[in-house]
Order: C-alpha cells, then sequence, then structure tokens
C-alpha cells in the first residue's frame, strides 16, 4: 500500500514555463514533507520542504504547496530550466517524538525540459 | 551540509554470495538510514544505524538478511546476504544532521547491485 503516491511517472514541460509536480498522501499522522531531485547514476538531492503546520513554503525558483485537508501537495518550480530535467521524488515522514525517522517515498516523476 | 561517499559504487554478484556496502560521512551523526531502490520503484527505508546501538529494521527486512554494522558517528556498513536476483537495486545510504529541527535527509550517490 502505497503511502505515497505521485501519479504522474513523466512530465514535458517547455523551458520558461512552470512545472507543477503532485503528489498525494495517506497517512494522516505525516507531518512533515519533502520534495527530492534525482539524477542519473546520482544520489538523491534534497531540493525543498514544508512542515504541516505551514500550507506554502518559497525558495528562489521552487514552491511548495501543502493542502492537509486534501491529503495533497505539490511542487512548482518557475520558471522552469533545462537543469531542472531530473526525476523528482515526493517524501514524508511522522515525527515519532524519538528524533530522526525514516522518509516514506512516492515513486518519482519524471520531469522533462523541453526548449 | 554533509559529504556522503559509499563503496562499491557497483558490483555484480553471483546468487547464494554477499556484499557489503560502507557509507562514510565527513562529519559525525547520530543517526544514519539505508534504504533500496529496486527497479521502478521508489526508494524504500531498509533500517535505521543508531551508533551504539542495534539498527531497527522496517517490516518486510531481517537482520540476518541486511546486517548494519555502526562502529562511529561517520561510518556504516550494510551487508546483503545471501543474494538472489531479487536483490537487484540500488542500495543508499542517508543521514539526518541536526537533533531538535527536524532537517532533512542527506544521500549517498548509492550502489547499484546486479545480482546473476
Amino acid at each position: 500500500d502505497q503511502q505515497v503516491k505521485q501519479n504522474s511517472p513523466s512530465l514535458s514541460v517547455q523551458e520558461g514555463r512552470i512545472s507543477i509536480l503532485n503528489c498525494d498522501y495517506t497517512n494522516s499522522m505525516f507531518d512533515y514533507f519533502l520534495w527530492y531531485k534525482k539524477y542519473p547514476a546520482e544520489g538523491p538531492t534534497f531540493l525543498i520542504s514544508i512542515s504541516s503546520i505551514k500550507d506554502k513554503n518559497e525558495d528562489g525558483r521552487f514552491t511548495v504547496f501543502l493542502n492537509k485537508s486534501a491529503k495533497h501537495l505539490s511542487l512548482h518550480i518557475v520558471p522552469s530550466q533545462p537543469g531542472d530535467s531530473a526525476v523528482y521524488f515526493c517524501a514524508a515522514s511522522v515525527d515519532s517524538g524519538g528524533g530522526a525517522d525514516g522518509l516514506t517515498f512516492g515513486k518519482g516523476t519524471h520531469l522533462i525540459i523541453q526548449p | 551540509s554533509a559529504v556522503i561517499s559509499q563503496k562499491p559504487s557497483r558490483d555484480i554478484c553471483q546468487r547464494g554470495t554477499s556484499l557489503t556496502i560502507q557509507c562514510q560521512v565527513d562529519s559525525q551523526v547520530t543517526m544514519m538510514f539505508w534504504y533500496r531502490q529496486q527497479p521502478g520503484q521508489s526508494l524504500t527505508l531498509i533500517a535505521t544505524a543508531n551508533q551504539g546501538s542495534e539498527a531497527t529494521y522496517e517490516s518486510g527486512f531481517v537482520i540476518d538478511k541486511f546486517p548494519i554494522s555502526r562502529p562511529n558517528l561517520t561510518f556504516s556498513t550494510l551487508t546483503v546476504s545471501n543474494l538472489s536476483p531479487e536483490d537487484s537495486s540500488i542500495y543508499l545510504c542517508s543521514v539526518e544532521e541536526g537533533l531538535v529541527v527536524r532537517n532533512e535527509q542527506f544521500f549517498g550517490p548509492g550502489t547499484r547491485l546486479t545480482v546473476l
């Protein structure tokens, strides 16, 4: 049972336009959400995160929106650049109160930026 | 952010053998994590490794199959034992910096294992 779902395996966007990557989750205990970017033959690289007490977090070209009632989050990249072409993973964790926790990942969305 | 290296970067092994993967961090961290990414799948947490104590395994993963060592605050190993083709995956270690505030995890480059 996938607790974190990325329903779009791939997304193609023109350079300069906005890329919107979506993620849904089922576990209402998740309270921290992260987006990672992964190039082939490399480990995931952290992009941006959001706590469940917020509904938006922005960092440069990247903005993450969280809709708790819908159990949905999205990553907006604007403007999209060729270097943004990669696989993007949505991840979530539960604050168990014991410190660091492992992450639950979605299957990823392959973003392709077309010139 | 922490710099994490893994050895080997890739390996091809025969079924029934074992592979030990090393994870080295350039700074001291309390918790290290081991993940597996099977072909076409998401990253799945195998276990959490705390220095000085036994690793904590997720459902579906057992110590006999995936023994983990954590001898100090900068190093950990994951062994994948009694290999079968189903173990062909990318194995990644990660660390979380900071104890008070939830922080992101930093990942190593991964080890690509192919079992014949």
